[in-house]
């Protein structure tokens, strides 16, 4: 099975920077993935990581080390619009499946 | 990009009704669909993969016989939730492979049912 940890709610101010972690442990899987939702919306996608280190767009970077379990995802010159939830998901080995984590409430605060 | 849409966005029924909600790739094939559920404040749960031509795979812990999955083209699957309880009342989201190396998935805009 696959267990993904991610903190609960975060807040931060606007214009600063804010990382969100998540930690998993698995068997195996493909790649991670990064999802933002705002509330009664469904996912929509931000980032993937399949191999370690930082992927770069726009004001969003995510991060993977797969040998320490660990992600994170980056949020840099933070607005308002950025208030959401954050869900890190894992991609099963070998399959489309994606596992999701708990997500992570964000509030932006002026 | 790719869109999935789904249909009904939201839906309001009585105990013990039937409700049937539809997913539609509208731009690409997809051989495979999957359906989600999601409680308030809580993240998304997989239900179940919905395979074209074939019977769906369901997760442990979801009645198969409660939520009837069909898949009976290329571009739609459909999710009904027999004899619904107020417990059902739900987020629904199904979501379909890209087909793109990064497994990357297209997710409906959802459906809000809610059983009185």
């Amino acid at each position: 099975g696959q267990n993904i940890d991610q903190p609960t709610e975060m807040t931060a101010t606007e214009g600063a920077i804010v990382q969100i972690n998540c930690t998993y442990q698995t068997s195996g899987f493909n790649g991670l993935f990064w999802y933002q939702q705002h509330a009664g919306e469904a996912p929509t996608f931000l980032s993937y990581n399949v191999l370690d280190g930082l992927e770069e767009k726009g004001r969003f970077s995510s991060f993977l080390s797969r040998s320490k379990g660990y992600s994170y995802l980056l949020l840099k010159e933070l607005q308002m619009k950025d208030s959401a939830s954050y869900l890190c998901a894992l991609a099963g080995a070998g399959s489309y499946q994606l596992t999701f984590g708990k997500g992570t409430k964000l509030s932006v605060i002026p | 990009g790719a869109v999935v849409s789904q249909h009904p966005s939201w839906v309001i029924c009585k105990s013990g009704t039937s409700v049937k909600i539809e997913c539609r790739s509208l731009d690409f094939q997809a051989t495979t669909m999957f359906w989600y559920r999601q409680f308030p404040k809580q993240s998304l749960m997989l239900m179940a993969t919905s395979n074209e031509g074939s019977k769906a795979t369901y997760e442990q812990g979801v009645e198969k016989d409660k939520f009837l999955i069909n898949h009976a083209s290329l571009t739609l699957s459909t999710l009904t939730v027999t004899s619904a309880h107020p417990e059902d009342s739900s987020f629904y989201i199904c979501s379909a492979p890209s087909g793109r190396i990064t497994y990357e998935q297209y997710f409906g805009p959802g459906t809000r049912l809610t059983v009185t």
